[in-house]
């Protein structure tokens, strides 16, 4: 089965950092760039980071550059997004999103609240 | 304020056919394709539409979208109860350099 399976969300604090992994099986990961994609509550979708297969092209959205770094590990199947300085807006479930010039296969979500 | 705009609500009776717009720019829609999103409360969302006018594979004909100059559209016939749901519109954005969102339509079945 394909499929995509985020972690890392948690409660953390405003300036703090968290680490959110997404592990990608049924598929063969390394042949496809990923996306980050979040949804804060109650609110719509918004991109935020597009990382290449090799990792050769990053990009990220306005809000989130200079804050977060997205990587992948292709023997682990596995895409990273590092977030630091974390601020109130940056509370969302974070999606991680095979890239497919669509976005086919997502994940179910991983959570990251962030208290002042 | 998203980049591209999408009415917040679109409404029909069942069987009823509905469209949802999705307007844009020449750096966004006007020079790349559009993908639409389906979102049902509570869950991830979920490939609706690619290229513009693509399904993916058990999406229903009933679904069907296409894309003029710098907006695009997504129509819905034979309307469902099961069509309840958001439904958003993203693009590559070549000035941006980065993927844009609607902020999505909410459908519902009257």
């Amino acid at each position: 089965e394909v499929q995509l399976v985020e972690s890392g969300g948690d409660l953390a604090q405003a300036g703090g950092s968290l680490r959110l992994s997404c592990v990608a099986s049924g598929f063969p990961f390394s042949i496809h760039d990923m996306n980050w994609v979040r949804q804060a509550p109650g609110r719509g979708l918004e991109w935020v980071s597009y990382i290449s297969v090799t990792g050769s092209s990053i990009y990220y959205a306005d809000s989130v550059r200079g804050r977060f770094t997205v990587s992948r590990d292709n023997d682990k199947n596995s895409l990273y997004l590092q977030i630091n300085s974390l601020r109130a807006e940056d509370t969302a479930t974070y999606y991680c999103a095979r890239d497919n010039l669509s976005w086919d296969v997502w994940g179910k979500g991983t959570t990251v609240t962030v208290s002042s | 304020q998203s980049v591209l705009t999408q009415p917040p609500s679109a409404s029909g009776t069942p069987g009823q056919r509905i469209t949802m717009s999705c307007a844009g720019s020449n750096s966004n829609i006007g020079s790349n394709t559009v993908s639409w999103y389906l979102q049902l409360p509570g869950t991830a969302p979920k490939l609706l539409m690619y290229n513009d006018h693509q399904r993916p594979s058990g999406v229903p004909d009933r679904f069907s979208g296409s894309r003029s100059g710098t907006s695009a559209s997504l129509a819905i016939s034979g309307l469902q109860s099961e069509d309840e749901a958001d439904y958003y519109c993203a693009t590559w954005d070549d000035s941006l350099k980065g993927y844009v969102f609607g902020a999505g339509t909410t459908v519902t079945v009257l």
